[in-house]
């Protein structure tokens, strides 16, 4: 079936880096895409998203990047701090398609 | 603006008792879903609703019902509880067509005994 997932299931950063999490997605029709983040606890918070006619997104220290050739999305985070420390999720919906579909995430660790 | 409720946050049930989640939104959403997320994975869609009096399965819909109330509230019901079904259960909305971001819950920890 379709599936979005992670290259990456752990990612551990010094405090200040830059940091990528990577996403694979599978279903050609998938038209957006969607970044959260998940504290321990917590129910997931969105960070970014991009819709498929665009290849790059900025936030604030955050850009999620779209590879539509290779169904790659990608997360870069900017001077990585502590509190960014969480699991991240992809998330993909696409066309008529209302579901919205997750990956497995990646936790993220910021050393300080 | 509360944004989405979910009730209740814990549960213990024992195999084969019923229960319904009960989940609302005051953002007007027109999609709504129920997840479960199991230790260290995803989040695996249950069903969805993609507008007032439609439902459709997701990918882990066996062993689950749901009812779209009214345009605020989609609930979850599990009839015969089994040890499978232990997990932390996250209701979602979002607005248009779900190409908007999905605002989710605090969720719902239950655990069948």
């Amino acid at each position: 079936g379709e599936s979005v997932g992670l290259h990456l299931p752990t990612l551990s950063v010094q405090e200040g880096d830059n940091s990528i999490i990577n996403c694979a997605y599978s279903n050609s029709a998938s038209d957006y895409f969607i970044w959260y983040k998940q504290e321990s606890g917590k129910g997931p918070q969105f960070i970014i998203d991009i819709r498929s006619n665009m290849d790059k997104r900025q936030g604030q220290r955050v850009t999620v990047l779209l590879n539509k050739t290779v169904k790659h999305l990608s997360l870069q985070i900017a001077a990585t701090q502590p509190g960014d420390s969480a699991v991240y999720f992809c998330a993909e919906s696409g066309g008529s398609n209302y579901k919205l579909t997750f990956g497995k995430g990646t936790l993220l660790t910021v050393n300080p | 603006n509360a944004g989405v409720t979910q009730t209740p946050k814990f549960q213990v049930l024992k195999t084969g008792q019923s229960m319904t989640l009960q989940c609302a939104q005051d953002m007007n959403h027109n999609s709504m879903y129920w997840y479960r997320q199991d230790p260290g994975m995803g989040l695996r869609l249950i069903y969805y609703s993609a507008s007032e009096g439609t439902t459709d399965k997701g990918e882990v819909p066996n062993g689950y019902n749901v009812s779209r109330l009214n345009k605020r509230e989609f609930s979850l019901r599990l009839e015969s509880a089994a040890p499978s079904q232990t997990s932390v259960y996250f209701c979602a909305s979002s607005g248009y067509r779900g190409y908007t971001e999905a605002f989710f819950g605090q969720g719902t920890r239950l655990t069948v005994v």
